[in-house]
């Protein structure tokens, strides 16, 4: 299966620390999408990270991905409460870069 | 700022009815999805569909039925629920090879 798969699938932090969630994949891809979802909600995109770039940077985000591992990374640095939420990444193969696979995604909780 | 709705945010039919889901996007893209997210499995495609009128089955189609007659509108049709399609229902919609954006979602319960 392409299906990425976040780690850790839960973490718990306090309030100003970093959170460094991890995905990894199984076949060759064109980009890695990382998404955030409140409880109960949709889910919302936080950063595309293209095949041929290794890092990218989003306000307090950072990624970064390694096709050699076939894996990516997502730093929340200074984290707030308002944070908390399920994190999942998106790849994109299987010949249709439309359709993504998602993986199961790492539930992060940020304590006050 | 794209828009995608979906027409309920809590639903709970009965075994055997026939339940419709709607999804509209007001972004002009030309492709939607339909998944269902369950506790430890994630998401699942269901179908997804990149232009009118064509559609295309994704991971689990079984049970369900889409139509888009429509660009700015795709339906999940359940012709006859059942309990096992008890879940929360995104639909979601992009551009090609692009970011997909989420309504809110629909959880059914299916007694």
């Amino acid at each position: 299966s392409q299906q990425g798969e976040e780690d850790p699938q839960a973490l718990s932090i306090q309030e100003g620390e970093n959170a460094t969630m991890n995905c990894s994949y199984k076949t060759s891809i064109n980009n890695l999408q990382w998404y955030r979802q409140n409880s109960g909600r949709g889910l919302v995109h936080l950063i595309l990270i293209r095949s041929n770039e290794r890092e990218k940077h989003s306000g307090r985000l950072r990624v970064t991905l390694d096709t050699s591992k076939k894996s990516s990374s997502l730093l929340i640095t200074a984290s707030r409460a308002a944070d908390t939420a399920s994190y999942f990444c998106a790849t994109d193969a299987r010949g249709r870069s439309e359709k993504l696979v998602f993986g199961k995604g790492t539930k992060l909780t940020v304590n006050p | 700022d794209v828009k995608v709705t979906q027409s309920s945010r809590y639903l709970v039919k009965r075994t055997g009815e026939k339940v419709f889901l709607e999804c509209v996007q007001d972004m002009d893209h030309e492709n939607m999805f339909w998944y269902r997210q369950d506790p430890g499995l994630g998401l699942r495609l269901i179908y997804f569909s990149y232009d009118v009128k064509m559609k295309e089955k994704g991971d689990i189609p079984e049970g369900y039925s889409v139509s888009r007659e429509k660009k700015e509108r795709f339906s999940l049709i359940l012709e006859s629920a059942s309990t096992n399609q008890t879940s929360m229902y995104l639909c979601a919609s992009s551009t090609t090879h692009g970011t997909q954006y989420f309504g809110p979602g629909t959880r059914l319960l299916v007694l």
